[in-house]
């Protein structure tokens, strides 16, 4: 079956410093999601990617769409505190049940 | 609007044990799944619904089952609890009506099985 890996699994960096996750899939995807989960919280959804090669931003997060639409990332730049939660990919193979979630980045953030 | 919701928040149980958990939500949403979260294994997803009266399996089923009498509702049983279903259980609803994936999830329950 389709299997999403997300590295790293835990990420400390201060604040002020970048942050990236990586996403990547067995299988060719339709479109991924990215959600945030903060800590005691439950998932929430923050963009959709459909296109090959797609980037989108969202304030200092910068989202991208791998060409082979297998991969993506999740950029951070400048983190702050609240940043701090667990990132999950969610890949998408074909039709609304056919998605899989990454196993989760957990960023913590050093004030 | 409420959103999705969850009860109950907490859950204990004992190994054979039989319980439901609740899952409502108020948006009129066609597509509505259930996952576990276990620690370094992200969201798996148990049972899902298209619509009332269509239910099928995920990628972790056993010992749960499902039914989907109206929109509104997807509850989830568990038969005969088992200490591998401790876990964080998350509803989660999407809508039909647009290309988007986007899911909205409930506040989860917690279940210890003992």
């Amino acid at each position: 079956g389709q299997q999403v890996m997300q590295i790293p699994q835990y990420q400390h960096v201060q604040e002020g410093e970048d942050f990236t996750t990586y996403c990547n899939s067995s299988t060719t995807l339709s479109n991924i999601q990215w959600y945030k989960q903060r800590p005691g919280g439950h998932p929430v959804f923050l963009i959709q990617l459909v296109k090959s090669g797609e980037v989108k931003k969202q304030k200092r997060l910068t989202f991208q769409f791998g060409e082979a639409k297998k991969n993506s990332s999740l950029h951070i730049t400048a983190t702050q505190t609240t940043d701090v939660g667990t990132y999950f990919c969610a890949g998408n193979s074909g039709g609304y049940q056919k998605v899989t979630f990454g196993t989760g980045t957990k960023l913590q953030v050093i004030p | 609007n409420a959103g999705v919701t969850q009860t109950p928040k907490f859950q204990v149980l004992k190994t054979g044990q039989s319980m439901t958990l609740q899952c409502a939500q108020d948006m009129n949403h066609e597509y509505m799944s259930w996952y576990r979260q276990d620690p370094g294994m992200g969201l798996r997803l148990i049972h899902y619904s298209v619509g009332a009266g269509i239910t099928d399996q995920g990628e972790v089923p056993n010992g749960y089952n499902v039914s989907r009498s109206t929109t509104e509702d997807f509850p989830l049983r568990l038969l005969s609890a088992a200490p591998s279903q401790t876990s964080v259980y998350f509803c989660a609803s999407s809508s039909s009506l647009d290309s988007s994936y986007e899911q909205y999830f409930g506040p989860g329950t917690r279940l210890t099985v003992t």
